[in-house]
């Protein structure tokens, strides 16, 4: 089983549509869960970290349920620019990061 | 501003021939990545190293090798071994402690003459 999982998607969505990202992880002595932002051809870039309580960053909100061991992302009010792969990544303890393969999505005028 | 530095940004390698990748980073981070990712696929780890002088093998470490000499640099060799080496390279770091994310370079794209 692998550490991280998310659905590949493609999610093809209209222009101010709220989308949501969901994405599991198998070890449950993670640690610190974040979402990161790759656009074509670019590196990763850091969006949010994902904290127990849930956090919102303007339109992006992530939530984590250590219980299921799940992981969301909530966009609201997309944009054309919002269109990217987004990553849902692990951190456990020895410091090693675990990636998913990453949901494409595509915000459609 | 402080960052990593990947360098070059495209690379070119011929049948037989090591080459070095270059990753310096200025955050005073402890801990060194190096990924690969392939078209359409996740980042995979090739090494990782936490301190100065000590590295570990990641997933697909071999036909690779790295060296840890100063805190800021660790530099990625492709080796002839590796005989698919066409990918993207990605160079990452992060604080030890503490939970902190990682912090990626802009990448290095190496294809195959």
């Amino acid at each position: 089983r692998k550490e991280v999982e998310q659905d590949p998607g493609p999610f093809n969505v209209p222009e101010g549509a709220t989308v949501a990202f969901n994405c599991t992880y198998s070890n449950s002595a993670s640690q610190s869960f974040f979402w990161y932002r790759q656009d074509c051809r670019k590196e990763p870039k850091l969006l949010m970290s994902v904290y127990s309580s849930g956090n919102e960053d303007g339109r992006f909100t992530a939530q984590l349920n250590r219980a299921s061991q799940y992981i969301s992302l909530l966009i609201r009010d997309s944009k054309l620019s919002d269109s990217a792969t987004y990553l849902c990544v692990v951190r456990r303890t020895g410091n090693q990061f675990y990636f998913g393969t990453g949901t494409s999505l595509t915000v459609i005028p | 501003d402080g960052g990593i530095t990947q360098s070059p940004k495209y690379l070119f390698r011929k049948e037989g021939q090591n080459v070095t990748l270059s990753c310096e980073q200025n955050l005073n981070h402890d801990a060194m990545y190096w990924y690969r990712q392939d078209p359409g696929q996740g980042l995979r780890l090739i090494y990782y190293s936490q301190i100065v002088n000590d590295f570990q093998k990641g997933d697909i470490a071999e036909g690779y090798s790295v060296s840890r000499e100063k805190k800021e640099s660790f530099p990625l060799t492709v080796t002839s071994a590796q005989k698919n080496p066409t990918a993207f390279y990605l160079c990452a770091s992060s604080i030890v402690t503490g939970g902190q994310p990682q912090h990626f370079g802009d990448g290095t794209r190496l294809s195959i003459l």
